[in-house]
């Protein structure tokens, strides 16, 4: 079975602060891992993706992910956070989707 | 444009009515999903199909029904046996069910009254 974990409902960030949303998976299969945003009353958007092709995965906006098997992790970061970057974000692994985690952001 | 609607975007409906909620994609996707969004619990699969005329339950495919008549349309049934019924409803479809991104249409928020 496959299942994902988001360690964190709300992150609270100030304006061109380090963001860091924090995934845990658990897959018996290696893993297709996805990072979605959601902005208020609509559907998810991807943001990235992970193909296997590279453990650090470049997205949308700024976005990145990285892909730690040992840890059974795939954390997303972005350097410098942004006002247009409040939302809420989820982690996949395949169908299966993460609680989400609302990320606000402070001016 | 292609890409995945439903419809409608708000849904009142009185408690004991079954209702059925529309997605419809031009995508050629031979995946489709339904998911429940509730606060706090991001969002649950509730039933998928991977070709035309078979689909599979999800984690909470109780009180729902679907159909996959046609590649392009995946309606959801939110029947009177759902016993929490107001929530967001949001469809989805992919290329297939292996690695490929799931794409998303805008919701249907249903309220039983």
């Amino acid at each position: 079975a496959q299942s994902v974990t988001q360690l964190g409902s709300h992150v609270s960030v100030s304006e061109g602060a380090l963001v860091l949303l924090r995934c845990n998976y658990s897959s018996s299969v290696p893993p297709y891992l996805f990072w979605y945003v959601q902005y208020p009353n609509q559907g998810l958007q991807l943001l990235l993706k992970y193909t296997s092709a590279a453990t650090l995965v470049k997205g949308i906006n700024g976005f990145e992910a990285e892909f730690k098997k040992s840890e059974t992790s795939f954390h997303l970061t972005k350097p410098s956070a942004h006002m247009s970057d409040a939302a809420e974000y989820f982690c996949a692994v395949s169908e299966r989707f993460g609680a989400g985690t609302r990320l606000t952001v402070k001016p | 444009d292609g890409g995945i609607t439903q419809s409608p975007k708000y849904l009142f409906r009185k408690e004991g009515q079954n209702v059925t909620l529309s997605c419809e994609q031009n995508l050629n996707h031979d995946a489709m999903y339904w998911y429940r969004q509730d606060p706090g619990q991001g969002l649950r699969l509730i039933y998928y199909s991977q070709i035309v005329n078979d689909f599979q339950k999800g984690d909470i495919a109780e009180g729902y029904s679907v159909s996959r008549e046609k590649k392009e349309s995946f309606p959801l049934t939110v029947t009177s046996a759902q016993k929490n019924p107001t929530a967001f409803y949001l469809c989805a479809s992919s290329i297939d069910r292996w690695g490929n991104e799931q794409f998303f249409g805008p919701g249907t928020r249903l309220t039983v009254l």
